[in-house]
């Protein structure tokens, strides 16, 4: 592995199905982010995590929940999907939070809630 | 939340230069970026200014002044590879990254 990768590519998912998106870096950063990305909005912030087990909300958590057992992983899980859940979802990683530390993104998963 | 303004789209000629422009307002600030991302791929990072002032990187510069909460992408000699989404960042006094919608650049021959 170098960087970070995403799991599934793409997905379409019943409505109401549980579904969870894997993301893994290899580069041992501290903090990890999971975005989704919809035409004419940007990327937004759902949950983030700074360190290894802890984890914060971001701009648009509800419907997610995500978890950070050890520094590498940061799976993103929606309980009950629902058709505006529709995105690409990129996870991104990055070695501190501060100076000039930029966030590497994963190739992303691209999700239809249908 | 966060407000980060750019324009939607620009179309320039290749070996032209083109600037794209950002305002913002955010709580605190930490810094400001710039990432390109080209269609169905995952942004990647161009720059980054703290201070205001100018940084410059090959072809591209960004450009920065907190007192105007303002920052601007300069593309240089336009290649028809730079025809891509410009995304522009600002993060805020918790450390999170807030994003424009991002600007879509088409360079034509």
């Amino acid at each position: 592995i170098a960087g970070i990768t995403q799991a599934p590519t793409s997905q379409i998912l019943a409505a109401g199905r549980r579904m969870t998106l894997r993301c893994t870096q290899d580069m041992r950063h501290n903090a990890m982010y999971w975005y989704r990305q919809d035409l004419g909005l940007g990327l937004r912030l759902i949950h983030y995590s700074n360190t290894a087990g802890t984890t914060g909300k971001g701009e648009v958590p509800d419907g997610y929940s995500v978890s950070r057992a050890n520094t590498d992983d940061f799976p993103l899980t929606l309980a009950s999907a629902v058709p505006s859940q529709t995105s690409v979802y990129f996870c991104a990683s990055s070695d501190g939070q501060g100076g000039g530390n930029e966030q590497f993104f994963g190739p992303g998963t691209r999700l239809t809630v249908l | 939340g966060q407000n980060i303004d750019q324009p939607t789209e620009m179309t320039a000629t290749e070996g032209a230069i083109v600037q794209i422009n950002c305002t913002y307002q955010t709580s605190g600030f930490n810094g400001l970026f710039w990432y390109q991302q080209h269609a169905g791929e995952a942004p990647t990072f161009l720059s980054y200014n703290v201070l205001d002032g100018l940084e410059e990187k090959g072809r591209f510069s960004s450009f920065l002044s907190r007192s105007k909460v303002y920052s601007y992408l300069l593309l240089k000699e336009l290649q028809m590879k730079d025809s891509a989404s410009y995304l522009c960042a600002v993060r805020d006094g918790d450390y999170k990254l807030s994003f424009g919608a991002g600007t879509t650049v088409t360079v034509r021959a």
